[in-house]
C-alpha cells in the first residue's frame, strides 16, 4: 500500500506570495490533518479534514486554509506569506473508521517551504 | 497551553544501553497515545502506542509505560542501536480525534 505523498518536496517563495501544497493520503483513509514543524518547535496542528469537511482547527490565522477533495486528496494554502511561515509543512492521514487505533496517523515526508 | 510536554531536548546513550524517553501530559481525557519517530527530512514514522486502561504495551526493542496517577508516559528502548538516533514525539488523542504532539526529544545513540 503506497504511503503518503506531499508535492512539491520543496519550495522557495518571496514575502506576500501565496503557496498550494498537495497531500494525497494512503488509499481508504479518510482523515487528513496537516502541521507545521519549525525549528526548536513540535508539530503545530493546523487543521484536519474528514470527508471534504474542515473538523477540527488549529490557532493559525485566516492566511492558513485547506480543502479535501472527494478522494481524500487534500490541498492547503497559504496567501501572504511570511518569512516565519518558513517551515516544514507535514500532512498526515488515518482511517478514523473507529477505535482510537485507527486515529494513529501516518505522516508524508513533508514539504520544506523557504519563504525569503 | 502545552498539554504534552517533553521536558527534555535531548538525549545521548551509548550503544546497547536502554534509552528511556519520557513525556508528561495534562489533560486527564486523554484516551490514547503514541510515540513517533522522525528522521531528518522525512515525515514521522508512527512507532507504538497505549490505550489509557493499558499501564505497559511492548513491541520488540520498544515498551511505552503509562502512569495515570502522574499523568506520565515513557518510552524505553533496549537495546538502544545508532540507528535509533532521531527525534521522538510522544503525542496524544482526546475528544475521539484530536491529536496533540510534544515538542520532541532528539536521541543520539553513540557507537
Amino acid at each position: 500500500k503506497a504511503g503518503v505523498t506531499q508535492t512539491p518536496r520543496y519550495l522557495i517563495k518571496t514575502r506576500g506570495q501565496q503557496v498550494t501544497l498537495s497531500c494525497s493520503p494512503i488509499s481508504g483513509h479518510r482523515s487528513v490533518s496537516w502541521y507545521q514543524q519549525t525549528p526548536g518547535q513540535g508539530l503545530q496542528f493546523l487543521f484536519e479534514y474528514f470527508s471534504e469537511t474542515q473538523r477540527n482547527k488549529g490557532n493559525f490565522p485566516g492566511r492558513f486554509s485547506g480543502r479535501q477533495f472527494s478522494n481524500s486528496r487534500s490541498e492547503m494554502n497559504v496567501s501572504t506569506l511570511e518569512l516565519g511561515d518558513s517551515a516544514l509543512y507535514l500532512c498526515a492521514s488515518s482511517s478514523d473508521r473507529g477505535g482510537p487505533s485507527s486515529y494513529e496517523q501516518y505522516f508524508g515526508p513533508g514539504t520544506r517551504l523557504t519563504v525569503t | 497551553d502545552q498539554q504534552v510536554k517533553q521536558n527534555s531536548p535531548s538525549l545521548s546513550v551509548q550503544e546497547g544501553r536502554i534509552s528511556i524517553l519520557n513525556c508528561d501530559y495534562t489533560n486527564s481525557m486523554f484516551d490514547y497515545f503514541l510515540w513517533y519517530k522522525k528522521y531528518p527530512a522525512e515525515g514521522p514514522t508512527f512507532l507504538i502506542s497505549i490505550s489509557s486502561i493499558k499501564d505497559k504495551n511492548e513491541d520488540g526493542r520498544f515498551t511505552v509505560f503509562l502512569n495515570k496517577s502522574a499523568k506520565h508516559l515513557s518510552l524505553h528502548i533496549v537495546p538502544s542501536q545508532p540507528g535509533d538516533s532521531a527525534v521522538y514525539f510522544c503525542a496524544a488523542i482526546y475528544d475521539g480525534n484530536k491529536l496533540v504532539f510534544g515538542a520532541g526529544t532528539i536521541l543520539r545513540v553513540k557507537s
